[in-house]
């Protein structure tokens, strides 16, 4: 148990909806990074937040945006949702901004649009 | 980012020594040598990480050649559980870069 918490663990929605995925952060980490795992793509890094403000993004699509609260748990947000982005997407978090050594990354919420 | 090279596949038997090899002859001088594994149905699990010394933790060595363009994961025990996909990743600490960019990685099967 890496001890970063990710809800919900599956999700099953349409096209053209919206959803939201959050993440729970190891307790005392500062930083929270989403990636997305597919089948063509591999895993892939979209966004990092440390401690409430944007720091990195990747290849994020327009239609997601995410955001990190002040009690450092993490939301990402996927609208206009198309069968390509039926995906695992994890979460994972580390102490420092940047030049951890260790990323923790949760058990993953499996996204499938239909 | 710099890139890492790495056989799709791996077998080995139970019990016994294995040996991942990564090539990362474009390397820079401040790039750490990372090493993550995913077990089946679950997130990336941190294994170990280098610069240019040899590294040893509970979990597994890391080797890494003089010239710092390839390295070597070395389980020295391999069990059932180590079956996964190991990914080498190379991670610079200039700036504001923690992301980790993952490659196809290296599917370790261990027989019985």
């Amino acid at each position: 148990d890496s001890g970063v918490t990710q809800t919900p663990k599956h999700l099953i929605t349409a096209t053209g909806q919206r959803v939201t995925l959050r993440c729970s952060p190891r307790s005392g980490d500062l930083s929270v990074y989403w990636y997305q795992q597919s089948l063509d793509q591999g895993l892939q890094f979209l966004i990092q937040y440390y401690n409430g403000e944007e720091r990195a993004k990747g290849n994020i699509l327009e239609r997601f945006s995410a955001q990190q609260f002040p009690d450092l748990h993490s939301e990402l947000n996927l609208s206009s949702l198309e069968l390509g982005d039926s995906a695992l997407y994890f979460c994972a978090s580390s102490t420092r901004e940047w030049g951890s050594y260790e990323q923790y990354f949760g058990p993953g919420t499996r996204l499938t649009v239909t | 980012d710099a890139k890492t090279t790495q056989p799709n596949s791996m077998e080995s038997n139970e019990e016994e020594p294995v040996h991942l090899p990564c090539n990362h002859s474009t390397i820079s001088g401040t790039d750490y040598i990372h090493w993550y594994r995913q077990l089946p149905s679950q997130g990336p699990e941190y294994v170990i990480h280098g610069l240019t010394s040899n590294v040893n933790n509970r979990m597994a060595s890391l080797a890494i050649a003089e010239d710092r363009k390839s390295s070597t994961l070395i389980l020295h025990r391999a069990t059932l559980r180590d079956a996964a996909v190991y990914y080498c990743i190379l991670r610079s600490f200039t700036g504001a870069n923690s992301k980790l960019t993952f490659g196809k990685g290296i599917t370790l099967s261990v027989r019985p």
